[in-house]
């Protein structure tokens, strides 16, 4: 069974720039999570997408916002980029939406502003 | 707010040596309890869990019991291998706080031969 995907694994951009991250959920899956992982802040969680609805966003800013599509993947869209945006960004999925689901990572897409 | 406080690391321990790495949390509601384990090359992956208190999460040997009185999660294993070493996170999910996941920020173990 293919875990989840992640692409790209890493990206460069310029402050001010747009990054779009995509995420392909485990088959079967309906729920996803993206959280940021910067540098000795652990995990930060950003956004949570059961069935093409939002449930739950993190303390990010608007300019953080995201989709999930019919097939369950999902796009992570950040705007105006900012130096301390450079992070890793992970993606997770769980079969079903809900606080006790087991989350299943993906190996992350490395963002770096400059 | 919810929080996770974790242990700094990194943590070195010879094989065979008990382990624990502590873990309390701060929470509104009743929250939902996790370990999730990062090895070396690979993504992250969950260890073990407990969703009341009282209950205690196994896997691999390691062990952990959510503590409501004392607000913690501390995970313990009798004898570490080389195998183990890895990065270890403490999480919580809380739906009193409108359904967020909060992680702490990881504590590196190395076990050596």
């Amino acid at each position: 069974e293919a875990g989840v995907t992640q692409s790209p694994t890493h990206l460069i951009k310029t402050r001010g720039q747009q990054a779009t991250l995509r995420c392909s959920p485990i088959s079967g899956h309906t729920s996803v999570y993206w959280y940021q992982q910067a540098l000795g802040l652990g995990l930060q969680f950003l956004l949570w997408y059961d069935e093409g609805e939002e449930r739950n966003r993190g303390n990010f800013p608007p300019r953080f916002s995201g989709r999930q599509f019919p097939n369950y993947s999902s796009e992570l869209n950040v705007n105006a980029l900012e130096l301390e945006d450079s992070a890793l960004y992970l993606c997770a999925s769980s079969l079903e939406g809900g606080l006790r689901e087991t989350q299943y990572f993906g190996p992350g897409t490395r963002l770096l502003v400059l | 707010g919810d929080s996770v406080t974790q242990m700094e690391g990194p943590v070195t321990l010879s094989e065979e040596a008990f382990l624990t790495i502590n873990c309390t949390y701060t929470a509104t509601g009743y929250p939902s309890l996790f370990w999730y384990v990062q090895y070396p090359g690979e993504g992250l992956q969950l260890l073990l869990k407990a969703t009341k208190a009282d209950d205690k999460g196994s896997n691999k040997g390691f062990e952990a019991t959510y503590r409501k009185e004392t607000t913690s999660f501390h995970l313990e294993k009798g004898s570490v291998q080389v195998s183990d070493s890895a990065v270890y996170f403490c999480a919580l999910s809380d739906g009193a706080t409108g359904n967020q996941f909060y992680f702490g920020t990881g504590t590196s173990l190395t076990v050596i031969p």
